[in-house]
């Protein structure tokens, strides 16, 4: 399997600019994650879907932020407009039915943003 | 309070030396707690994963769970500069989400 695959890598842009981050899950995942990593917050997650619905979304951070699950094998992440201080890496991860989890997330290598 | 609290680091040993990381939590009803390890520039890994109290060997890591004092630590025997990287604390919160700690970076030299 090629694992949880994120693009773009990098992103550069400018203050105001729309950002869109995709996410392909593992085939078969039934839940994906949507995390952001700075060095003073750590990990935080932002929204995770099972089922290709929304369960929680209370993570993130306003409503400059939206994210889609269109079908079970992608999901984007839109930042609109975007600010600097939204500057982060940005992780999609999947895992297994939630019923059997045992915390184990698959992480992507993450989508590095720098808004100037 | 934060509900998973993790010192930052860095820490920097020498090869071979034993290495305590360790993660303190607010809600005694925690019952899932997990060590992931990330290298520069790359997505978490799962490194392991611990019910409840007690220890958990696997190799030269143990994972250790003190409920009484919501304490998690990992211990690393005989380290490597392979096992230089960050090691993030998780806790798995009404099975379904996982809350992470900041973070500790180990760097260990030859």
């Amino acid at each position: 399997d090629a694992g949880v695959i994120q693009s773009p890598r990098h992103e550069v842009t400018e203050m105001g600019q729309e950002v869109t981050l995709r996410c392909k899950p593992i085939s078969g995942h039934n839940s994906l994650f949507w995390y952001r990593q700075t060095m003073m917050r750590g990990l935080e997650l932002l929204i995770y879907f099972n089922n290709n619905v929304p369960i929680d979304d209370s993570g993130m951070p306003e409503d400059r932020f939206s994210a889609k699950m269109p079908n079970a094998s992608f999901s984007t992440l839109k930042i609109q407009p975007s600010e600097p201080r939204d500057s982060a890496v940005y992780f999609c991860a999947s895992s297994p039915a939630l019923a059997t989890n045992t915390g184990e997330l698959f992480f992507g290598e993450g989508s590095r943003l720098t808004v100037l | 309070q934060k509900e998973v609290e993790q010192d930052p680091g860095p820490l920097s040993v020498p090869e071979g030396a034993i290495v305590s990381l360790n993660c303190t939590y607010s809600n005694s009803a925690f019952q899932y707690f997990m060590w992931y390890r990330q290298y520069s520039r790359k997505g978490p890994e799962l490194l392991m994963y611990t019910y409840s109290s007690g220890n958990k060997e696997d190799g030269r890591f143990t994972a250790q769970v003190d409920k009484s004092s919501k304490y998690i630590s990992l211990f690393i025997r005989d380290s490597q500069p392979s096992d230089s990287a960050t090691y993030l604390c998780a806790i798995l919160y009404n099975t379904d989400k996982l809350i992470f700690g900041t973070g500790t970076r180990l760097q260990v030299f030859p």
